[in-house]
Parts: structure tokens; C-alpha cells; sequence
């Protein structure tokens, strides 16, 4: 049963313009969540997170937007740009204690960004 | 790579022969995680580690073993590798449970099983 769902393997979108990524979550325990960002031959990289108790986290071009009561959360890149262009990992983690706070990643979104 | 290391970073194997798997990390972090990376499938924890000899088993851990006799190496081991084992692994550290930076990745070891 998976508790981390990106649904869309693909986006495309121009430079200059908004990408949007989405996440959905099943797991109302989950405490954390974060995006990663992959480029082809490169391990992930931590790219912005946000806790359950905020619905938004800004850093530059990225925001994260969390709506809990959906269990839902988005990725924004404003403007996007064309080394923007990755795999986009979404992540779930759960509060402090046993195993819970192990990261549980979605499949992954390919973002190109066309110039 | 933050002090992170994968080895080998490519490796070819015949079916049923023991392939090992080497994690080194220099930043004395107590976390250790292995995870796969499979089209479809995303990123998908194997085992992980929160201690010296401290290990548990992950999501799909199935196949695989693991070891970590000192805090900077984290071993996983095939011991008879199958054409499904054919991935991506990934290691991962982090300083601590529930880290709110997550985790830091090494670059990745592409292991091909024919």
C-alpha cells in the first residue's frame, strides 16, 4: 500500500513559467514531509521541507504547500528554469520514536522545463 | 558528496554469485539507510541502520543482508544475486532521527545482474 503518491510521472512546462508537482499522503501520522531532487547518475539531493504544523515553506523560488485536512502538498518553481529539469522525490516522515522516522518516498516526478 | 561514498559505482554479475555493496561515510553520522531505485517503483528503503551493529530491515528486504561493524561503513550484501536485484542502490545518512534536512545520498551504485 503505498503512503507516498505522486501521480503524475511527467510534467512538462516552459521556462519563465509556474511548475507545479503534487503529493498525496494516506498516513495521518506523518510529521515531515520534503522534496528531493535527482539528476540522471546523481544520488537525490534535499531540496525544501515543511512541517505538518505549517501550510507553507518559500525559499527563493521554491515553495512548499501542505493541506493537511486534504493530505495533500505541492511543489511550486517560480519561474521555472531549464536546470530545474529533474526527478522530483516527494517524502514523508513520521514523528520521533521506533522507526517512524524513516523517510517514505513517492515514484517520483520527471520535470522538464523546455527553453 | 558530504562525505558520503558508494563503491563500487558499477557493477555487472552472473546470476546466484554474492555480490557486496560498500556505504563509507566520514561525517560520524549514527543513520545509515540503503535504499533502491527501480522505474515505477521510486526510491524504496532495503534496510537501514541506527547504531553499530544496530540494523532493521526496510520495505523490501528481501534477498539482501547487512552489516555495520564500525560507524562510518554500512555493507549490503546480495548473497546470491537474482535478475530482480538489477537497480540503482542508493545509501543514505543522516545525524539523527527525525531530521528535518532529511537525508544526505551518495551518488548511487548501478548494479547489473545478468
Amino acid at each position: 500500500d503505498q503512503q507516498v503518491k505522486q501521480n503524475s510521472p511527467s510534467l512538462s512546462v516552459q521556462e519563465g513559467r509556474i511548475s507545479i508537482l503534487n503529493c498525496d499522503y494516506t498516513n495521518s501520522m506523518f510529521d515531515y514531509f520534503l522534496w528531493y531532487k535527482k539528476y540522471p547518475a546523481e544520488g537525490p539531493t534535499f531540496l525544501i521541507s515543511i512541517s505538518s504544523i505549517k501550510d507553507k515553506n518559500e525559499d527563493g523560488r521554491f515553495t512548499v504547500f501542505l493541506n493537511k485536512s486534504a493530505k495533500h502538498l505541492s511543489l511550486h518553481i517560480v519561474p521555472s528554469q531549464p536546470g530545474d529539469s529533474a526527478v522530483y522525490f516527494c517524502a514523508a516522515q513520521g514523528r520521533g520514536g521506533g522507526s517512524n522516522y524513516k523517510l517514505t518516498f513517492g515514484k517520483g516526478t520527471l520535470l522538464t522545463v523546455n527553453p | 558528496d558530504a562525505g558520503i561514498t558508494q563503491s563500487p559505482r558499477h557493477k555487472v554479475t552472473e546470476t546466484g554469485t554474492p555480490v557486496t555493496l560498500r556505504c563509507h561515510q566520514t561525517e560520524n553520522h549514527r543513520y545509515m539507510y540503503w535504499y533502491r531505485q527501480d522505474p515505477g517503483h521510486g526510491l524504496r528503503l532495503i534496510h537501514y541502520s541506527y547504531g553499530v551493529k544496530d540494523t532493521d530491515k526496510g520495505e523490501v528486504s528481501d534477498g539482501y543482508s547487512v552489516s555495520r561493524s564500525k560507524t562510518e561503513d554500512f555493507l549490503l550484501t546480495l548473497e546470491s544475486a537474482t535478475s530482480s536485484q538489477t537497480s540503482v542502490y542508493f545509501c543514505a545518512i543522516s545525524e539523527k532521527a527525525g531530521d528535518n534536512y532529511g537525508y544526505t545520498f551518495g551518488s548511487g551504485t548501478r548494479l547489473t545482474v545478468v
